[in-house]
């Protein structure tokens, strides 16, 4: 499965928009792309997939450039909650399980 | 939906014992998932299943582990013996077939190897 890469860590404030970019330059044409949340001692949780352009859901938007090689997936007016280490996964719909990298730690702060 | 459930939510074992860990997926999923997270290693994908079948278990770490599926409502991950190293949090999760809303985790199991 194509490997993803996206930043160890990322600060932000209260109120402020975070965007957190992913790259997967040898995504395959029946990979879907797909954002997990993870809190301190709790289960990965979805968030939000898509296959090209844009999705919104009522907890994020997810931006996927025509060549699909990135993707930015963006929490609006983010709060002190919002603090979790997020993933970013392909999948396809093959029946092949979702492997987890690192992700990306966001911290929150007032 | 009272989601996926796990049990037990903690279980401290001296080395060398038996260790289980049950799950019970989302009624109507077709695919249980057994993970393990470490803090050096992170989240690993152990073994899933397809309607109650083993389909990829090379995530499994040795001999000692096994798992199980006998029906579609439960799964069993069997440490045995356990060791110190398998300390961890183990997650089960499940999804349908169109896994349009992705995977739905459980709680874990914090297992503590003493």
């Amino acid at each position: 499965l194509a490997k993803t890469t996206q930043p160890i860590s990322m600060d932000s404030y209260e109120g402020q928009e975070v965007n957190i970019t992913c790259s997967h330059n040898n995504i395959a044409t029946n990979d879907y792309i797909t954002w997990y949340q993870q809190f301190p001692s709790q289960g990965p949780r979805f968030i939000i997939q898509g296959y090209k352009t844009k999705v919104t859901n009522e907890v994020a938007s997810l931006f996927i450039p025509a060549d699909r090689k990135s993707s930015t997936l963006s929490l609006p007016r983010v709060s002190l909650s919002d603090t979790a280490v997020y993933y970013c996964l392909l999948y396809n719909q093959a029946g092949t399980a979702l492997i987890f990298g690192k992700g990306t730690t966001l911290s929150v702060s007032s | 939906d009272a989601g996926v459930i796990q049990s037990p939510r903690h279980e401290v074992t001296e080395m060398g014992q038996e260790v289980t860990l049950r799950c019970k997926p989302i009624s109507g999923h077709n695919s249980l998932f057994w993970y393990r997270q470490t803090m050096m290693r992170g989240l690993e994908l152990l073994i899933y299943f397809n309607n109650n079948v083993p389909i990829d278990d090379s995530g499994m770490p040795e001999d000692r582990f096994s798992a199980k599926m006998p029906n579609a409502s439960f799964s069993t991950l069997k440490i045995q013996p356990s060791e110190p190293r398998d300390s961890a949090v183990y997650f089960c999760a499940s999804s349908s077939s169109s896994r349009v809303d992705g995977y739905t985790f459980g709680s874990g199991t914090r297992l503590t190897v003493v």
